[in-house]
């Protein structure tokens, strides 16, 4: 079936650090892609999301290419700031009509002043 | 746009208590609704899934006469934990997404559920 591995966390960052939390992943076809984040004490905000091979999503400064050959969509900030702390999550819809979505197991990130 | 409106956002309540979660799409129909449950630390559960007009999925594990969903409309499903105790307390979060292709689910932005 359908999986996210994501890189566990927790990420620990001065502010203006890059930043790349890796996720790949398994599924039948090319699925879209997702990055959704939890800020604390709060539901998930789509961040970005890719539809097919080679898409780039951004949103905020955050970037992640979705790439097939590597079964890939790592997600990249090129400064990061005090207030991208909160919880990241890779994840993709499965197949059948209500298209369930897989999640990785989140990556907690703390940004530093 | 694409707003899910969850409420409330936290309750506390005694033993034995039922207690009911509204989720709304505000500026969409939401064809299937699902229903998460995030314990610390950890990623979404998937509790069920509903359409509209049709009985609610749950997954392996979830009691359906504990976790009572109603998906009445295009736009609302509820959750009642019905009899709740001290093990149901978390954090419950939903989701909507309408019909076509791979669109993402937009999220709620979750309650937090105390049972004394």
């Amino acid at each position: 079936g359908d999986s996210v591995t994501q890189m566990e966390g927790p990420v620990t960052l001065s502010e203006e650090a890059f930043l790349t939390i890796n996720c790949t992943y398994t599924a039948t076809g090319y699925p879209s892609l997702f990055w959704y984040v939890q800020y604390p004490g709060e539901g998930l905000q789509l961040l970005l999301k890719a539809t097919k091979a080679d898409d780039k999503g951004s949103n905020k400064g955050f970037e992640a290419t979705y790439r097939k050959e590597t079964t890939s969509f790592h997600l990249e900030k090129g400064s990061v700031q005090v207030s991208d702390s909160a919880v990241y999550f890779c994840a993709l819809p499965g197949g059948g009509s209500n298209y369930k979505l897989t999640f990785g197991k989140g990556t907690l990130l703390t940004v530093n002043p | 746009g694409a707003v899910v409106s969850q409420h409330p956002s936290r309750v506390i309540c005694k033993s034995g208590t039922s207690v009911k979660i509204e989720c709304r799409s505000l500026d969409f129909q939401a064809t299937t609704m699902f229903w998460y449950r995030q314990f610390p630390k950890k990623s979404l559960m998937l509790m069920a899934t509903s359409n509209e007009g049709s009985k609610a999925t749950y997954e392996q594990g979830v009691e359906k006469d504990k976790f009572l969903i109603n998906h009445a409309s295009l736009t609302l499903s509820t959750l009642t934990v019905t009899s709740a105790h001290p093990e149901d307390s978390s954090f419950y979060i939903c989701s909507a997404r309408t019909g076509t292709g791979g669109q993402p689910q937009h999220f709620g932005d979750g309650t937090r559920l105390s049972i004394l």
